[in-house]
């Protein structure tokens, strides 16, 4: 049975850094041709892509926040971790993460999402 | 990035009804499309992807057709559960998007 789970602060301060956790169980973050993303929804909004992180430990960051987010996994604990500095009362919102699956045509590959973890509120407030 | 815009914004239809929701992309993405249900509170559910291969365990009355840069999901004799948000979403990028959402409430 594939699970996520996201763990970390309720509450942050304006300019702090904030650090999640997404433990997975199921399946190993060593298995090729799988990865964990971290999505966030602010209140009442959409969706927001934020990170991947492949099985060779290759990263990929939304362009907008790539200069505050460090995503990092760490496969004997199944764990990854994801990392986004500055915080600011717009960055309050429920954080996922999920499973993502890729297939590949050659030196290009697409990374499908399949299941997601319940969500942790994050809100940041002085 | 790749823009995503889903239609109707919001959508009321009554049990039993047959629904589709459309998704753009502002390029093209090949078939590069997934769909997912959310339920207030709750976090996504994956329905689709690939544009038309239901994930498993969702209902055959769930289907998704269009390549290129216009889709739909059409969701037939909708039952009680099934009211919910909707999102489209491209990863045919590195950059992946969703679309705003569509709402679809009980008529």
């Amino acid at each position: 049975q594939v699970t996520l789970k996201e763990s970390g602060p309720v509450l942050v301060k304006p300019t702090e850094t904030l650090t999640l956790t997404c433990t997975v169980s199921g399946f190993s973050l060593s298995r090729p041709r799988v990865g964990v993303s971290w999505v966030r929804q602010p209140p009442g909004k959409p969706l927001e892509w934020l990170a991947h992180i492949f099985p060779n430990d290759e990263k990929s960051y939304s362009t907008s926040l790539k200069s505050r987010l460090t995503i990092s996994k760490d496969t004997s604990r199944s764990q990854v971790v994801l990392a986004l500095t500055n915080l600011d009362p717009v960055d309050t919102a429920t954080y996922y993460c999920a499973r993502i699956l890729g297939y590949c045509f050659g030196s290009k590959c697409y990374w499908r999402f399949d299941y997601w973890g319940q969500g942790t509120l994050v809100t940041v407030s002085s | 990035d790749i823009q995503m815009t889903q239609s109707p914004s919001s959508l009321s239809a009554s049990v039993g009804d047959t629904v589709t929701i459309t998704c753009r992309a502002s390029q093209v993405i090949a078939d590069y499309l997934a769909w997912f249900q959310q339920k207030p509170g709750k976090a996504p559910k994956s329905l689709i992807y690939g544009a038309s291969n239901l994930q498993g365990g969702v209902p055959s009355r769930f289907s998704g057709s269009g390549s290129g840069t216009d889709f739909t999901l059409t969701i037939s004799s909708l039952q009680p559960e099934d009211f919910a948000t909707y999102y489209c979403q491209q990863y045919e990028s590195d950059q992946v998007t969703f679309g705003q959402g569509t709402r679809l409430e009980i008529k």
